[in-house]
């Protein structure tokens, strides 16, 4: 069982150039998320997919599209790659439990640098 | 919008002792979730436990459990008998309950706790 699985694991990046993240879970959930971590800064919230057809923005969506290809699948872009994008990016996902919400199911992340 | 802050930033313990981490959150919710995430250097999420709040009883996993003070918004997790494999960070999360509007679908972090387990 794979859980959450994210490519690539690392990335170096020019700045203007474009890139899109992977990340397809096998678990059947209905929610998936972005994050990106930085040092001192927590988990930021970039976009999320509450189920298979819909986005909304999180925390820091700037600079970032997304899409739900279908249950399994969410995607983030970076259109034009900025070194403050420089960051460890998280997909997660979680289902809606018969008894409420459950617990969020990470992947290994990617490092991206942009220089 | 919710926020989860975590007051220590760095935090020390020898092996076998018992530690306390930090966590306090603003909402106006009544029905949510808590967590505690742990990240070794490995940079994997993994899951410590878990909170319901409408639970009044505190949640225990082994090694690990929670003081969840639902009026004072503070949910803090004491690691027993400390281990070299507990060195890691520590982050609280909180999450609204159900289908209930904006904001219903979001996993909200503080900015850690650095644990260093000393042999």
């Amino acid at each position: 069982n794979a859980g959450v699985t994210q490519t690539p694991k690392f990335q170096v990046l020019k700045t203007g150039q474009s890139m899109t993240l992977q990340c397809a879970q096998d678990m059947n959930h209905n929610s998936m998320y972005w994050y990106r971590q930085d040092p001192g800064m927590g988990l930021r919230l970039i976009y999320y997919s509450a189920s298979e057809g819909t986005t909304d923005k999180g925390e820091v969506p700037n600079g970032y599209n997304v899409s739900r290809l279908n249950k399994r699948e969410f995607s983030l872009r970076l259109e034009s790659a900025a070194p403050s994008q420089t960051s460890v990016y998280f997909c997660a996902s979680r289902a809606l439990g018969t008894y409420g919400d459950t617990e969020a199911f990470f992947g290994q992340g990617t490092r991206l640098t942009v220089v | 919008a919710q926020t989860v802050t975590q007051s220590q930033p760095e935090m020390s313990v020898q092996e076998a002792e018992t530690v306390t981490l930090s966590c306090t959150y603003d909402t106006s919710e009544n029905n949510y979730y808590l967590f505690w995430y742990k990240q070794p250097p490995s940079r994997q999420m993994i899951l410590v436990i878990r909170q319901e709040a409408y639970k009044q009883q505190n949640a225990t996993e082994n090694r690990f459990s929670v003081n969840f003070q639902k009026a004072a918004k503070s949910f803090s997790l004491k690691i027993s008998d400390s281990q070299l494999g507990d060195t890691a960070m520590y982050f609280c999360a909180f999450m609204k309950h159900g289908w209930s509007g904006a904001g219903s679908y979001q996993l909200t972090f503080g900015k850690g706790t650095k644990l260093s387990v000393i042999p």
